[in-house]
């Protein structure tokens, strides 16, 4: 059956790093784009990054551009998330999700979400 | 515009019908999908597509689309059905992906 399983999550210092990973199984993980989304306390989902099947696309949301990397090693199944300068405000449960689709996004499995909190 | 809009809150009589919206530029040229998130869980897909349903959602979950608006139709609300509701589509870049700021459903 198909699992995605994100780990890295902690609290940390504002302006600090923090590495997320989401490690994937049941399915051909190197055939599918992977999408992070988080969700801030109480409030709705965000999407953050996506990262194309092969690697050689991804995009990023306004509100991490410049701070967050993401990454994966298809040999791993794994996908990363590297968040350098991170804020208050990137308080929130990330999730990772895979992208069924082809010219429409359809995120049909999601993992169950690490929590990151930034509080000094 | 880079952004999808739904009414916050929605409630509906056990076993009756509710429609939740969903508004935005991009959805005139993308397809939307719809989740549902209950407390303390992962979002799950219940409607992608013209109006498709993963393996497992009830056939009383339907999708529609019309201009630049989508719905999620609920036909016979259960208690169980009492959750937040979200779409999420492409913007009109094609680049970005988003979602609308998510619907809470009372089933009363």
């Amino acid at each position: 059956q198909v699992q995605l399983v994100e780990s890295g999550g902690g609290v940390v210092q504002p302006g600090r790093s923090l590495r997320l990973s989401c490690a994937a199984s049941g399915f051909t993980f190197s055939s599918f784009t992977i999408h992070w989304v988080r969700q801030a306390p109480g409030k709705g989902l965000e999407w953050v990054a996506l990262m194309s099947y092969d690697g050689s696309n991804k995009y990023n949301a306004d509100s991490v551009k410049g701070r967050f990397t993401i990454s994966r090693d298809n040999s791993k199944n794994t996908l990363y998330l590297q968040m350098n300068s991170l804020r208050a405000e990137d308080t929130a449960v990330y999730y990772c999700a895979r992208d069924y689709g082809d010219t429409q996004v359809i995120l049909d499995y999601w993992g169950q979400g690490t929590l990151v909190t930034v509080s000094s | 515009s880079s952004e999808l809009t739904q009414d916050p809150a929605v409630s509906v009589a056990l076993g009756q019908t509710v429609r939740i919206k969903c508004q935005g530029d991009s959805l005139r040229t993308y397809y939307a999908s719809w989740f549902q998130q209950k407390p303390g869980q992962a979002p799950v897909l219940v409607i992608y597509g013209e109006d498709s349903r993963p393996s497992g959602i009830p056939d009383r979950f339907s999708g529609s689309r019309s201009g630049n608006t989508v719905s999620l139709t609920i036909t016979g609300a259960q208690a169980e059905d009492e959750a937040d509701y979200y779409c999420n589509a492409w913007d009109s870049s094609g680049n970005h992906v988003l979602f609308g700021g998510g619907t809470k459903l009372t089933v009363l």
